[in-house]
């Protein structure tokens, strides 16, 4: 019962290098989410999406790249790291009906130096 | 877009004691979900509770209760009889139902639970 994958736990980059996130969900849910998690902010939506081919921005989409070209998976991408990209990001998908809750991975500790 | 405040950054509860930890929130929508998320220093996002704008009837899950004032935009969580498993960072969450169907998080408030 895996739920939400997100690799890796950890990573280091230079500044300028680029990454891409990965998620995935065995839940067959249609909606997607990622998050990052700043000291003092509480969780911020970066990009999300509602189905597979179907993405938007969120609060804090700048330096960040998605796409879901199926329903399992919804990586995010870092074109070219800058240090105020130095978060905890955690992916999230639910599903679209009802008032089911957001269900987390286990999220990825990312230091841009 | 909405916006949902913990003004408490931080609390203390003694060992099996009873604390309430504040949310509130501002939105123009009379329909939504609201949601508490409960993450240990594991960093794992864990949902404690959750509670339909349509229902008059507070949530509740064992231990974990809340305070739902519609009209006053308020989502309290107590926690009775705490715990040394409590001890965590306290999220509460807004659902909105318009586009997108977004959540909306609170800063958090990290609470200590003290032996």
């Amino acid at each position: 019962n895996a739920g939400v994958t997100q690799t890796p736990k950890f990573q280091v980059l230079k500044t300028g290098q680029s990454m891409t996130l990965q998620c995935a969900q065995d839940m067959n849910h249609e909606y997607m989410s990622w998050y990052r998690q700043d000291p003092g902010m509480g969780l911020r939506l970066i990009h999300y999406s509602v189905g597979a081919g179907i993405t938007d921005q969120g609060e804090v989409p700048n330096g960040y790249n998605v796409s879901r070209s199926t329903t399992e998976d919804f990586p995010l991408r870092l074109l070219s790291a800058a240090p105020s990209q130095t978060s905890v990001y955690f992916c999230a998908s639910r599903r679209g009906s009802g008032n089911q809750p957001q269900h987390f991975g286990d999220g990825t500790r990312l230091s841009i130096l | 877009a909405q916006t949902v405040t913990q003004s408490q950054p931080e609390m203390s509860v003694q060992e099996a004691e009873t604390v309430t930890l504040s949310c509130t929130y501002d939105t123009s929508e009379s329909d939504y979900y609201l949601f508490w998320y409960k993450q240990p220093p594991s960093r794992q996002m864990i949902l404690v509770i959750r509670q339909e704008a349509y229902k008059q009837q507070n949530a509740t899950e064992n231990r974990f209760s809340v305070n739902f004032q519609k009209a006053a935009k308020s989502f309290s969580l107590k926690i009775s009889d705490s715990q040394l498993g409590d001890a965590a960072m306290y999220f509460c969450a807004y659902r909105s139902l318009g586009t997108g169907n977004q959540f909306y998080f609170g800063t958090g408030t990290s609470l200590t639970v003290i032996p």
